[in-house]
């Protein structure tokens, strides 16, 4: 149980095109989804939080215009990486949590890896 | 905010070898901990899950513990395998989202 998928698994794109990942739970509905980044030898970071029917929050320093996310439905994230360029390409995961309380377990997916050419 | 350090942040050890990874945070506000396993190029394997009013957690060959009021926790490995070559992360949940450290990566010849 409590399984999260990502996908693409892996994508790469020209610079200045938009990609859209997706972050389903495929076995739990999750009111709170995370996604997180991570460059290479880094620790992940949280980019922003998502929660069903609402917007997004954002961490200091991640541009809200540039990385869209839509939580539509209780299974479904997706993170829009607009206008992409080389320094975007990173490993985007995310994690989905039932109702996103403090201290709550979090599950999470397989990642996305990013290149922008 | 939760500063999370890991130690080493490389490790080489021989088969068979008991090992200890370390991981030290700033904030003993914490709801729980957790010690992860990541895969070259892969997601992330949740190992140990330690709630803050644990001491320790174990699987198989794998030891958490936890100490809050030092901000330390360790992950014990013991009888290291070649499959056990991989990235270790650990993880502090002060909030809503996890706050990880970089890491250990660790190589069993």
């Amino acid at each position: 149980g409590a399984v999260v998928s990502q996908h693409p698994s892996r994508v790469i794109c020209k610079s200045g095109t938009s990609v859209k990942i997706e972050c389903r739970s495929l076995d739990f509905q999750a009111t709170t989804m995370f996604w997180y980044r991570q460059f290479p030898k880094q620790s992940l970071m949280l980019m922003a939080t998502s929660n069903e029917g609402s917007k997004a929050t954002y961490e200091q320093g991640v541009e809200k215009d540039k990385f869209l996310i839509n939580h539509a439905s209780l299974t479904l994230s997706t993170l829009t990486v607009t206008s992409a360029h080389p320094e975007d390409s990173s490993f985007y995961i995310c994690s989905a949590s039932v109702s996103g309380g403090a201290g709550e377990t979090q599950y999470f997916g397989p990642g996305t890896r990013l290149l922008v050419l | 905010k939760q500063e999370v350090t890991q130690i080493p942040a490389a490790l080489s050890v021989p088969e068979g070898e008991n090992l200890v990874l370390n991981c030290s945070f700033t904030d003993s506000a914490i709801y729980n901990l957790q010690w992860f396993r990541q895969d070259p190029g892969k997601g992330l394997t949740s190992l140990l899950l330690i709630q803050s009013s644990q001491r320790e957690q174990t699987s198989g060959r794998l030891n958490a513990s936890l100490d809050k009021s030092s901000g330390r926790s360790t992950l014990y490995i013991a009888a290291s395998q070649p499959g056990d070559s991989a990235t270790y992360l650990c993880a502090m949940g002060s909030g809503y989202a996890l706050n990880f450290g970089k890491g250990t990566s660790l190589l069993v010849t």
